[in-house]
């Protein structure tokens, strides 16, 4: 699976957009873009995915470039209890394969109040 | 009502000691996982298993051993323990298959080994 580059931390105000980037400059064609959650603590939680297309769900969006080498999660009002370890994930998803999660070393973001 | 859940959720035993951790699902999922996180907090899969047939397995030491007597379970077993086996486990299960996404979590078993 491609591997993913994240910033190791950033900052975000109370109720503020918090825009999260993720390269993956080496992702093939076949390969989704996953974005996974860790607070403090608790086992991770999905929160998204997409192949090409901009996506949204309730709890937040995920725009991908055209050339599909980055890609940026959005929070669009985000709260104190977003406060987490946001990882990208980049794999394959093809029926009767393996669907381990390769996990990074992700982005903390710490929502301040 | 809890999705995935594990027992115990802290642990604390002494080297050499053997140990389980068990793992329940209820969502009807046919895959199960077991991840581990160390005290540097990368989290790496350990196994997998679909439909009780191991699909999975990360280069883990022969000392650890998950069974699965039915989808619905994965325990891990833990032979002779080291003290680098003191870390974080996460059990995990999902649908198998193109169109299921989803990885669910449980919420972690502590391992302190002494």
């Amino acid at each position: 699976d491609a591997k993913t580059t994240q910033p190791p931390s950033m900052d975000c105000a109370e109720g503020r957009a918090a825009n999260l980037p993720c390269n993956h400059s080496t992702i093939s064609g076949n390969e989704y873009v996953y974005w996974y959650r860790q607070i403090h603590s608790q086992g991770p939680q999905y929160i998204i995915h997409g192949l090409k297309n901009n996506e949204t769900n309730e709890m937040a969006s995920l725009i991908i470039t055209e050339d599909r080498k980055s890609s940026t999660l959005i929070l669009p009002h985000a709260t104190l209890r977003d406060t987490a370890v946001y990882y990208c994930i980049v794999r394959r998803d093809f029926q009767g394969g393996s669907e381990k999660l390769v996990f990074g070393k992700g982005t903390k973001l710490t929502v301040n109040p | 009502d809890t999705a995935v859940s594990q027992t115990p959720k802290y642990l604390v035993t002494q080297m050499g000691n053997d140990k389980s951790i068990k793992c329940e699902q209820n969502l009807g999922h046919d895959t199960m996982y077991w991840y581990k996180q160390d005290s540097k907090k990368f989290l790496k899969i350990m196994f997998s298993y679909n439909n009780k047939e191991l699909i999975i397995n990360e280069t883990v030491p022969n000392r650890f051993s998950p069974k699965s007597p039915d989808k619905a379970h994965l325990n891990l077993h833990i032979n002779s323990l080291e003290l680098g086996d003191s870390a974080v486990y996460f059990c995990a299960s999902s649908h198998h298959g193109v169109g299921y996404n989803e990885q669910f979590f449980g919420p972690g078993t502590r391992l302190t080994v002494l």
